[in-house]
């Protein structure tokens, strides 16, 4: 079945780094957009990144120029490098495929990783 | 960006009973590109509705969705138990994809 492991969560200081991985599975991953949303503690849900299968990207602003997604699909995984780290980028991310083509609804979601941003 | 607006806050209903959650736009959402989702305590969200009305793979029937424009509304018939949770909206039909904050639907 279609599944998404995600990876690479913590603890990290402000202006620190961390990368983040997503491991696909079930389906072939080079076909789809994948995306990264997250979601503060006891908040709602925020659309952070996506990309294609060749790698054409979208950012939200909040994460313009700090984060980076990227993917290998040799390896069918999906990584977000977040440079910067700011107190606000605490939260719990999730990866997610595009359900349909370059229909951006989310189905389905990995279990989410926490980031946590604090001295 | 869309701002999506989500009411109400919290809705108290019993099981076996309607539940109508709406979901307002800032803007026109093109296409009808407004999917819903339910999250539950520690999981992820789980897709319930895309395109505006078409319900996702094994989603019972009981949740129905409908709308287009600037307004959606998520139903469900006939609660049942395992519904009580927090329902988001999102659309995609531009960039920013946004979420609404979400509606609490709780036990009465």
């Amino acid at each position: 079945q279609v599944q998404l492991v995600e990876s690479g969560g913590g603890l990290v200081n402000p202006g620190g780094s961390l990368r983040l991985s997503c491991a696909a599975s079930g389906f072939t991953f080079s076909d789809y957009y994948m995306s990264w949303i997250r979601q503060a503690p006891g908040k709602g849900l925020e659309w952070i990144s996506y990309i294609s299968g060749s790698s054409y990207i979208n950012y939200a602003d909040s994460v313009k120029g700090r984060f980076t997604i990227s993917r290998d699909n040799a390896k069918n995984s999906l990584y977000l490098q977040m440079n910067s780290l700011r107190a606000e980028d605490t939260a719990v991310y999730y990866c997610a495929r595009f359900g349909g083509g370059y229909e951006g609804w989310f189905d389905p979601w990995g279990q989410g990783t926490l980031v946590t941003v604090s001295s | 960006e869309i701002v999506l607006t989500q009411s109400p806050g919290t809705l108290s209903l019993s099981p076996g009973e309607r539940a109508t959650l709406s979901c307002r736009a800032s803007q026109s959402v093109s296409s009808s590109y407004l999917a819903w989702y339910q999250q539950k305590p520690g999981q992820a969200p789980k897709l319930l509705i895309y395109g505006a009305s078409s319900r996702a793979t094994g989603i019972p029937d009981r949740f129905s969705g409908r709308g287009s424009g600037t307004d959606f509304t998520l139903t469900i018939s006939r609660l049942e138990s395992e519904d009580f949770a927090v329902y988001y909206c999102q659309q995609y039909g531009s960039s920013p994809y946004t979420f609404g904050q979400g509606t609490k639907l709780e036990i009465k």
